[in-house]
């Protein structure tokens, strides 16, 4: 059974803080790895896609990946209220024709002015 | 990335009906998928709508209860048939993209079905 796992919070963090979010998966194949934000009542929306080990850069979001370790983390920097959401882990195991994804259950995160 | 459509946004049902799902994407997409959400939980996959051939579906979901359309590369159908109050939940309607971004899902604005 392929897993992804998040801590499901929430995490409360003040208003120009860095927030981390944490991620790990089961799957030792697995090749790409996204985060996506939702916030209530709304679908889920795409902030970071990765796909080799280190680290990705996308304005205050940083996303990390550790495939050895079999963990993917991403920081939000300068934290604003507006980031209140909740952020889905999602891992896709196979590069062929079926393109799933596993998601973890998400994180709650409350910014707080 | 394309836009997703979906039609009803939102709808009340009686039990025992059908209720059709369009999905509409503004661009060819690669992939198309069809979810469930429930209230405060994570995405559970009902199946990848396949073009010109039947849907795969995850264990748990069934052709019968969910049958699945796409004619092309633009458009598929979710219909949830004989719906009982369990259905009652939030549908979403994603797509694949094609070169640089072919892993990436993006997602319609979902169908929040309450069965009564």
């Amino acid at each position: 059974q392929k897993e992804v796992e998040q801590n499901s919070g929430p995490l409360s963090v003040p208003e120009g803080a860095i927030a981390s979010l944490n991620c790990t998966y089961s799957d030792r194949v697995s090749q790409s790895f996204f985060w996506y934000r939702q916030y209530s009542g709304k679908s889920p929306e795409l902030i970071m896609s990765i796909y080799s080990n280190g680290d990705k850069e996308d304005g205050r979001f940083t996303a990390q990946l550790n495939k050895a370790s079999q963990y993917v983390s991403l920081l939000i920097r300068d934290s604003q209220p507006s980031d209140s959401a909740t952020y889905l882990c999602a891992v896709m195991a196979d590069a062929g024709n079926n393109r799933k994804l596993i998601w973890g259950l998400g994180t709650s995160l409350a910014v707080n002015p | 990335s394309a836009v997703i459509s979906q039609k009803p946004s939102r709808d009340i049902c009686q039990r025992g009906t059908s209720l059709t799902i369009q999905c509409q994407v503004d661009s060819q997409v690669t992939m198309m998928f069809w979810y469930r959400q429930q209230p405060g939980q994570s995405l559970t996959l009902i199946a990848t709508a396949n073009q010109g051939s039947e849907a795969t579906y995850e264990s748990g979901f069934v052709i019968d209860k969910f049958p699945i359309s796409r004619p092309n590369l633009t458009f598929s159908t979710l219909t949830v048939s004989n719906m009982s109050p369990e259905d009652s939940s939030i549908y979403l309607c994603s797509g694949t993209g094609a070169g640089g971004t072919w892993a990436e899902q993006f997602f319609g604005p979902g169908t929040r079905l309450t069965v009564l």
